[in-house]
């Protein structure tokens, strides 16, 4: 079955710095990918997603880019403000016999320092 | 958009005792939801893929007998912890998909599960 593999566990970046998470999959037949904000004690909010036809995509100061060939994808956030500390999971969807499953990395606990 | 609602928000339970959480899709039917199970400071492990009218089907490592998964209409999925026991003791999430062929997800809001 498809894996997700998820780097860093943490990252440290100062206010306006930018920040960069990094994914793999194995599953060459995964088409979707979405990346998702986890506050503490809360459900996991849908930030931005890529399909494998598409390389680049973004949305303000978020961004990901996506290489099929080397099946790994990365989340780019620019001019980082404290409130997007968060964890933050990749998670790939292969296309299988029982539907569209959701497999998610391990995350990414985000801290932004005033 | 769309709206996953799950119930109970929290729950604490006594050491062999049941639970029973809800995931009702409020404005779209949803023919097939996924049960997650989030340790804390880890991630959502897929659990179960529930499926509208027929049995769910299960990820390698989880017990059927022991997380039962009951998706008797379109807008209604339930997860039942049978005989609960402390290392049980998670944060439970539900997922839906809005349409079918669309792999997007909409999540529940959670369930704590403590189990004393």
């Amino acid at each position: 079955g498809e894996n997700v593999e998820q780097h860093p566990s943490t990252l440290s970046v100062q206010e306006g710095d930018s920040a960069v998470i990094k994914c793999t999959y194995s599953d060459s037949a995964s088409n979707y990918f979405p990346w998702y904000k986890q506050e503490l004690g809360k459900r996991p909010q849908l930030i931005i997603d890529i399909r494998s036809n598409v390389g680049e995509k973004k949305d303000q100061r978020i961004a990901v880019t996506l290489n099929k060939t080397a099946k790994h994808f990365s989340l780019h956030i620019t001019e980082t403000q404290p409130e997007d500390s968060a964890v933050y999971f990749c998670a790939a969807s292969p296309v299988s016999a029982g539907g569209f499953k959701t497999i998610f990395g391990a995350g990414t606990r985000l801290f932004v320092k005033a | 958009g769309a709206v996953v609602s799950q119930h109970p928000s929290w729950v604490i339970c006594k050491s062999g005792t049941s639970v029973k959480i809800e995931c009702r899709s409020l404005d779209f039917q949803a023919t097939t939801m996924f049960w997650y199970r989030q340790f804390p400071k880890q991630s959502l492990m897929l659990m179960a893929t529930s499926n509208e009218g027929s049995k769910a089907t299960y990820e390698q490592g989880v017990e059927k007998d022991k997380f039962l998964i009951n998706h008797a209409s379109l807008t209604l999925s339930t997860l039942t912890v049978t005989s609960a026991h402390p290392e049980d003791s998670s944060f439970y999430i539900c997922s839906a998909p809005p349409g079918t062929g669309k792999n997007i997800q909409y999540f529940g809001a959670g369930t704590r599960l403590s189990v004393l």
